[in-house]
């Protein structure tokens, strides 16, 4: 099924470590997105893409980095993970600026 | 710069009622808008949308949501509650001056009683 695919679905680091979230679109989309979902605070930007080649700073940048790796992939890492990164991590794509987002499932992290 | 308040962090209403989720924003430019939905553990889907065209939107299941530049409200109404609405909504704003970066609510949680 088209989509955004995340991996992994659930993930738990110890302090320190790193990892890397991946995220895959097969819609042609030019946009891609990560962000984070924390309680009672909806979703903020941590990183996008508005096309391949390009990468910018959203709301919540630190701690993070990103890498578009052609125009389907866009992943998210995290060098030293801190307790402080526990979220689920959302990413998104998007072909125009009025069209809605299409979401992945979601990476629920836990960093202990 | 571009915000939403979502006025309601809970709404719990009746099965068969009708369903009411506030939502206010701000704006610099003519804002696109969305309604999003998140059952649990859940990604999220999108519901409706507006773009400067009709400013009462329609979405799936029978959500609709109307555009109010006056009071900078975009409230998401549905007449009829089902228990299969029960999950979070969000409401979000996107600004072409923006970056074309949506910015989200903080999540309505809907709760529907039988």
């Amino acid at each position: 099924n088209a989509g955004v695919t995340q991996t992994p679905k659930f993930q738990v680091l110890k302090t320190g470590q790193s990892m890397t979230l991946q995220c895959a679109q097969d819609m042609n989309h030019n946009s891609m997105y990560w962000y984070r979902q924390d309680p009672g605070m909806g979703l903020r930007l941590i990183y996008y893409s508005a096309s391949e080649g390009t990468t910018d700073k959203g709301e919540v940048p630190n701690g993070y980095n990103v890498s578009r790796l052609n125009k389907r992939e866009f992943s998210l890492r995290l060098e030293s993970a801190a307790p402080s990164q526990t979220s689920v991590y959302f990413c998104a794509s998007r072909t125009g600026i009025d069209y809605g987002y299409t979401f992945g499932s979601g990476t629920r992290l836990t960093v202990v | 710069a571009q915000s939403v308040t979502q006025l309601d962090s809970h709404v719990s209403v009746s099965e068969g009622t009708p369903v009411l989720l506030r939502c206010n924003y701000s704006s610099s430019y003519s804002p696109s808008l969305f309604w999003y939905v998140q059952h649990p553990n859940k990604g999220l889907q999108l519901l409706l949308k507006y773009t400067s065209a009709a400013t009462l939107v329609k979405g799936i299941n029978g959500f609709e949501a109307e555009f109010k530049k006056s009071e900078t409200s975009f409230h998401l109404t549905k007449p009829s509650a089902h228990m299969s609405d029960a999950a979070e909504y969000f409401c979000v704003v996107s600004e072409r001056n923006a970056g074309n970066m949506l910015t989200f609510g903080g999540g309505t949680r809907l709760m529907v009683k039988p």
